[in-house]
């Protein structure tokens, strides 16, 4: 099974501030990957879907750097709204029944 | 779109009886979808795979025998724990996949068990 490797955290920042996640994976092929929030004692949903080396979407910057092998989130002007657990599903992390695989989640307190 | 509804969204139940907890795609079909089990501070674990109109596929030391699984139509998928003891208690969480888009799942609100 591959394993994904994530930041716990947490990362306390103040609002505003730019903030970002890596997430670390095993060799892939795939460029395809995934950024999922979850708020505290709820269901994951999905953030940003990226097909490609990267993508943004407003305040959020998904990335996929190859060569060291890790994905990244990036957060611009930060909202209270965005504290959460983000959790990162790297390239071709999907079992073989199409479940995912996750990491444990970095965990972000956005303070006024 | 790609809504998943579950229910009930809470339940306490005494050690030794059963539970079960309903999935369901609300505006697709779902040929197949996953129940995960999350304890606090840990990431979300698959615990099998729902077929419809087929047997799960059941991880490696999920009990099958403990955990029924049905997937009955290509909208429901539910989960029973029999024999529930207070070593279940834990945030179980379903998923599904519209079609094609296997990696794009959406989740059900959860369902927080807590055995007495």
């Amino acid at each position: 099974r591959k394993e994904v490797e994530q930041d716990p955290g947490p990362f306390n920042v103040p609002e505003g501030a730019t903030v970002a996640f890596n997430c670390t994976y095993s060799n892939s092929a795939s460029q395809s990957f995934f950024w999922y929030r979850q708020d505290c004692r709820k269901e994951p949903k999905l953030l940003m879907s990226v097909y490609s080396s990267g993508n943004e979407d407003g305040r959020f910057t998904a990335q996929l750097n190859r060569a060291s092998q890790y994905i990244s989130l990036l957060i611009r002007d930060s909202k209270l709204s965005d504290s959460a657990t983000y959790l990162c599903v790297p390239p071709d992390h999907g079992g073989s029944q199409g479940n995912l695989i996750f990491g444990k989640g970095t965990k972000l307190s956005v303070k006024p | 779109g790609a809504v998943v509804s579950q229910h009930p969204s809470w339940v306490i139940c005494k050690s030794g009886t059963s539970v079960k907890i309903e999935c369901r795609s609300l505006d697709f079909q779902a040929t197949t979808m996953f129940w995960y089990r999350q304890f606090p501070k840990q990431s979300l674990m698959l615990m099998a795979t729902s077929n419809e109109g087929s047997k799960a596929t059941y991880e490696q030391g999920v009990e099958k025998d403990k955990f029924l699984i049905n997937h009955a139509s290509l909208t429901l998928s539910t989960l029973t724990v029999t024999s529930a003891h207070p070593e279940d208690s834990s945030f179980y969480i379903c998923s599904a996949s519209p079609s094609g888009r296997s990696y794009e799942q959406y989740f059900g609100p959860g369902t927080r068990l807590t055995v007495t």
